[in-house]
């Protein structure tokens, strides 16, 4: 284990609250992915970025936003726009955007009541 | 959009029993087939994965296939152990959009 860390790894939250999950790399991977996992559905892609300041929206951006303005870090805002924000976040990094291995984070498991 | 079917969902077999897991794939243009095993409470982690020029991988007790015209792929876990009880993700990797698009997930139970 070692070389990409989330924090917290449980966090409550107060529905209508923004929450921010916290993503670094220290592997010197150009890449950062968010996932979300909700039982039965796999990994589901929100945000990525191939390099710093830049980022595209994955397949379920809507309600989240992130920014990416060092290499290592690659924080996720949950907004009170995300109608559904329970669910267990993963980072992942790689080396480059491309067909090779990510490496994931211990999650972090967000509950919203 | 792009789309991978992971069966079945759960699989129980007993200790030493093979397991196989399949997965098909809707883009053609996919060209990396990473598999991730993920224990309880844990991070997913690579185990095995394969590219579209190979139709076959092993690693062990551990084997992936590949069949591009049927764009399908499997892994096969042989002698199972309880220490192989893990959920298992297969994905793809496209080179159209750029994404890797996971499958839905196999719970496998391996009994003493």
């Amino acid at each position: 284990d070692g070389g990409i860390t989330q924090s917290p790894k449980y966090l409550f939250r107060k529905e209508g609250q923004n929450v921010t999950l916290s993503c670094e790399q220290n592997l010197n991977h150009d890449a950062m992915y968010w996932y979300r996992q909700d039982p039965g559905q796999g990994l589901r892609l929100i945000y990525y970025s191939q390099i710093v300041n830049d980022f595209q929206k994955g397949d379920i951006a809507e309600g989240y936003s992130v920014s990416r303005e060092k290499k290592e870090s690659f924080p996720l805002t949950v907004t009170s726009a995300q109608k559904n924000p329970t669910a267990f976040y993963l980072c992942a990094s790689s080396i480059g955007q491309g067909a090779v291995e990510q490496y994931f984070g211990p999650g972090t498991r967000l509950t919203v009541t | 959009g792009e789309n991978v079917e992971q069966h079945p969902s759960t699989l129980s077999v007993q200790e030493g029993d093979s397991a196989v897991i399949k997965c098909t794939y809707s883009d053609s243009a996919s060209n990396y087939f990473p598999w991730y095993k993920q224990e309880l409470g844990k991070r997913p982690q690579l185990i095995i994965d394969i590219r579209s020029n190979v139709g076959e991988k092993k690693d062990q007790r551990i084997a992936v296939t590949l069949n591009k015209t049927a764009k399908h792929f499997s892994l096969h876990i042989t002698e199972t152990q309880p220490e192989d009880s893990a959920v298992y993700f297969c994905a793809a990797f496209s080179s159209n959009t750029g994404k890797l698009i996971f499958g839905q997930g196999t719970t496998l139970q391996v009994k003493p």
